[in-house]
């Protein structure tokens, strides 16, 4: 198992420009989450799947972001319009749903830079 | 609502001497605790974690114990190492779901 994969590491785009990372999970896990991470902060809750549904969105998610896990495997995130505020550390973390014994596993995140 | 406060950084050290990041919170009901670690250029990594009141959670010399009357859950080691420089994320949690971090406390261990 090669632990919980994102794509790109590194995006530069554009004001205006809209982007698409890439999250894969690992394999067995049915819980998917994003988070934001801007510098010196901790990261921000974003969105969660379970399967393909999507349970949760944070009030950060603008009406610019969308997510998607179809077939309850790989996830993406776009972000359309980008604006100079989108500019962060986006991660994926995934999870096995076993109560209190479950632990989320995180990616390397994606850098994103909006110029 | 939730929310975790931890002390601002950076801690700066010696090599092998006492390390302690404090960790405060603010839930209702029963969360879980944890301390995650970034290390430079990688992934945030689980650390320790603790999911009920007095558990203690260790892990690579590294203790922190779930205090619910004081509403902490303080990092500790005894003896720091070059290696354990990196940035320190306390965290809660209600099984598995979203995750709500501190901001993050950078430690740098000097030789």
């Amino acid at each position: 198992d090669t632990g919980v994969s994102q794509d790109p590491r590194h995006k530069i785009t554009k004001r205006g420009q809209n982007v698409t990372f890439r999250c894969d999970p690992i394999s067995e896990h049915n819980r998917l989450y994003w988070y934001r991470q801007t510098l010196g902060q901790g990261p921000e809750f974003l969105t969660y799947f379970q399967n393909e549904a999507q349970l949760e969105k944070s009030r950060l998610l603008s009406d610019r972001f969308s997510a998607e896990r179809p077939k309850g495997s790989f996830s993406t995130l776009e972000i359309q319009r980008t604006e100079q505020g989108d500019s962060a550390m986006y991660l994926c973390a995934s999870s096995l749903r076993l109560g209190e014994d479950a632990e989320a596993f995180f990616g390397q995140g994606t850098r994103l830079t909006v110029v | 609502g939730n929310s975790v406060t931890q002390m601002e950084g950076p801690v700066t050290l010696s090599e092998e001497a006492f390390l302690t990041i404090n960790c405060t919170y603010t839930a209702t009901g029963y969360p879980s605790l944890f301390w995650y670690v970034q290390y430079p250029g990688e992934g945030l990594q689980l650390l320790l974690k603790a999911t009920k009141a007095d558990d203690k959670g260790s892990n690579k010399g590294f203790e922190a114990t779930y205090r619910k009357e004081t509403t902490s859950f303080h990092l500790e080691k005894g003896s720091v190492q070059v290696s354990d420089s990196a940035v320190y994320f306390c965290a809660l949690g209600y099984n598995t779901d979203k995750l709500i971090f501190g901001t993050g406390t950078r430690l740098q261990v000097f030789p």
